[in-house]
């Protein structure tokens, strides 16, 4: 079936370096996506948004670029900080689907000091 | 913190039992959903509640159930658990009713549940 999926399961950064982590997703009749960020213990925290009309957002250190023609979603994070180490999803939203989000398996960014 | 509160934090119950977990919405909040989250996963989408009647399903079996209260909490019951059934379960709050934005919704902290 359709769905969101994530092409690293980790990904392991220098702090101050940036990082880009990467969704593919299959649903074409997607409005948007959402970029969460999980840390352990907590629920999924929104980060940043895309809607399916737009190529690029950005917002404080994070940028979200959205590639439909290859159905292709990254997160890049500028400057990455100790705290930024958590467990990044990316979800999508069906147009209809009364904002049931699908979500990707998810990628776990480690940022060494 | 969001606002959103669930209860218990953790939670350990034999197969073939049932359980129930709650979530309390942020205030103004009107439609609640569950998701099941699989250690290593992304969440699933359980179910929705708007004005305490269920408006949308995942692929989940009906011994997943929840209800809605007038205040806008929220119940979800599972019966004949197993051992599959073991994961962190979300609930998240919106406003605006079932067309409100997704955008605004807003995830508990989860309950852990293990099935033994």
């Amino acid at each position: 079936g359709e769905s969101v999926g994530l092409h690293l399961p980790t990904l392991s950064v220098q702090e101050g370096d940036n990082s880009i982590i990467n969704c593919a997703y299959s649903n074409s009749a997607s409005d948007y996506f959402i970029w969460y960020k999980q840390e352990s213990g907590k629920g999924p925290q929104f980060i940043i948004d895309i809607r399916s009309n737009m190529d690029k957002r950005q917002g404080q250190r994070v940028t979200v670029l959205l590639n439909k023609t290859v159905k292709h979603l990254s997160l890049q994070i500028a400057a990455t900080q100790p705290g930024d180490s958590a467990v990044y999803f990316c979800a999508e939203n069906m147009r209809g689907s009364q904002g049931n989000l699908i979500f990707g398996k998810g990628t776990k960014l480690s940022v060494k000091p | 913190e969001t606002g959103v509160t669930q209860s218990p934090t953790h939670l350990i119950k034999t197969r073939g039992q049932q359980v129930t977990l709650r979530c309390s919405s942020q205030s103004g909040h009107n439609t609640v959903s569950w998701y099941q989250q699989a250690l290593g996963q992304g969440p699933q989408f359980i179910f929705q509640y708007y004005r305490e009647e269920e408006n949308g399903r995942g692929n989940f079996p009906p011994r997943f159930s929840g209800l809605q209260f007038p205040n806008y909490s929220s119940e979800l019951n599972v019966n004949a658990l197993e051992l599959d059934d073991s994961a962190l379960y979300l609930c998240a709050s919106r406003g605006g009713g079932t067309g409100g934005p997704v955008l605004e919704q807003y995830f508990g902290p989860g309950t852990r549940l293990t099935v033994t």
